[in-house]
């Protein structure tokens, strides 16, 4: 059973930079059958995606977040992280790791999600 | 960017009873490979979102029969037949056609009268 777990700072201070990281175990990140996703949640603006990143550390980003962002894959530690620049209050919020298929019938689909982790931005 | 709108925002149903949502895009969600990509998730109370639905209509591993997708190009419906306790939460649909971004609906909370 594949699982996905995020860690990182609680609590950061403005105009500084979130580093994540999601931990996953019992599966290969270094396949080319996933991709692997962060994703934000926060009561104003709901679900929003903010990247994914592949095997040999090819990215896509939100546009909305991409001159921030930033992500990479560790396939000697099974790791993929996510940095995000230059925060401000409105980047509180709940942080989601997640695993889509890059392939098949659930591409695209995120069908195994981390535990969410809260990060608050505040001085 | 695609934009989804959810329709009701919230649902308050009788167990036993049936559920629909609607899920209406932008832009259609038919990808020239022959697919759409249109998905459903719930988010229980204090958890992750979880996939129910992938591809519009099919369920994913685990996913209890009595939810089903449907629709097609812009328009979508979740629907839970027999609604029960375990299903409260909020739903959220989305869609992976057109990246980036990937983008989801508001969310339906639904509970339990």
């Amino acid at each position: 059973q594949v699982q996905l777990q995020a860690s990182g700072p609680r609590l950061v201070r403005p105009s500084q930079t979130l580093s994540l990281r999601c931990t996953v175990s019992g599966g290969s990140i270094n396949t080319g059958s996933y991709y692997w996703h962060w994703i934000r949640q926060t009561a104003e603006e709901g679900l929003e995606w903010i990247g994914r990143v592949y095997r040999r550390g090819s990215t896509d980003y939100n546009p909305a977040l991409q001159s921030r962002v930033t992500m990479s894959i560790d396939a000697s530690e099974n790791t993929f992280s996510l940095r995000l620049a230059s925060l401000t209050a409105a980047d509180t919020a709940v942080y989601y790791c997640a695993r889509a298929a890059a392939a098949g019938p659930r591409r695209r689909a995120f069908d195994y999600w981390g535990q969410g982790i809260q990060v608050t931005v505040s001085s | 960017e695609i934009v989804l709108t959810q329709t009701p925002l919230s649902l308050s149903v009788t167990p036993g009873q049936p559920a629909s949502i609607s899920c209406k895009s932008s832009q259609s969600l038919l990808h020239t490979d022959g697919n759409t990509y249109l998905y459903w998730y719930l988010q229980k109370p204090g958890q992750s979102p979880q996939l129910l639905i992938y591809g519009v209509s099919s369920r994913f591993s685990g996913v209890p029969d009595r939810f089903s997708g449907s629709g097609s190009g812009t328009d979508f419906t979740l629907t839970i037949s027999r609604v029960e306790a375990e299903d409260v939460g909020v739903y959220y649909c989305m869609q992976g056609i057109h990246l980036p971004p990937f983008t989801f609906g508001p969310g339906t909370k639904v509970d339990i009268k």
